[in-house]
């Protein structure tokens, strides 16, 4: 089956610093990718549709400047937590539906982002 | 705004009983529901995918039915093994995006 993959699986920082977060589609093309964010025993929460070459469409109550999203290729969007504060700590899950069809989405594995 | 909402939120049966989950959605404008699983810590496995057309789907082991007029959704899961304890979610798509059930915790004891 399609794969998505997540950079990096794990990320411990200090307060104010900025974090990347890559997701790539291995084996398909995406023009669309979904970033979520998922708080313990709860749903996951939409942040936002990356589209590829051009802006991303933010979720109500998303902070576009906090959460940047670059989508430059039809294989990678890029999530980048800027200034990151604890309450920024969560699991970030993107989603990708392939090109040709994009009633079905991939998800990748997750990212663990701990702001000490 | 779409409510997802999933009972129960935990679950623990012996090995071999019968799975019922339960999911209910407040928009019955939908386009089609899905079950994931999810194992501690991972991302997304799609199990089954139900049209809005359609009133269920199986797969092996796994049958999932679809009530969109009352905005319900059941999954249910034959003759468990401990090899299905995971966290299981339900997401419903309307329009351009997905939304998810808290999800019920499984496990099986052995």
């Amino acid at each position: 089956g399609a794969v998505v993959s997540q950079h990096p699986s794990r990320v411990i920082c200090k307060s104010g610093t900025s974090v990347k977060i890559e997701c790539r589609s291995l084996d398909f093309q995406a023009t669309t990718m979904f970033w979520y964010r998922q708080f313990p025993k709860k749903s996951l929460m939409l942040m936002a549709t990356s589209n590829e070459g051009s802006k991303a469409t933010y979720e109500q109550g998303v902070e576009k400047d906090k959460f940047l999203i670059n989508h430059a290729s039809l294989t990678l969007s890029t999530l980048t937590v800027t200034s990151a504060h604890p309450e920024d700590s969560s699991f970030y899950i993107c989603s990708a539906p392939p090109r040709h069809n994009q009633e079905t989405q991939y998800f990748g594995p997750g990212t663990r982002l701990l702001v000490l | 705004k779409q409510e997802v909402t999933q009972i129960p939120a935990a679950l623990s049966v012996p090995e071999g009983e019968n799975l019922v989950l339960n999911c209910s959605f407040t928009d019955s404008a939908i386009y089609n529901l899905q079950w994931f699983r999810q194992d501690p810590g991972k991302g997304l496995t799609s199990l089954l995918l139900i049209q809005s057309s359609q009133r269920e789907q199986t797969s092996g082991r796994l049958n999932a039915s679809l009530d969109k007029s009352s905005g319900r959704s059941t999954l249910y899961i034959a003759a468990s093994q401990p090899g299905d304890s995971a966290t299981y979610l339900c997401a419903v798509k309307d329009d351009y995006k997905l939304s998810f059930g808290a999800g019920t915790t499984v496990t099986v004891r052995a």
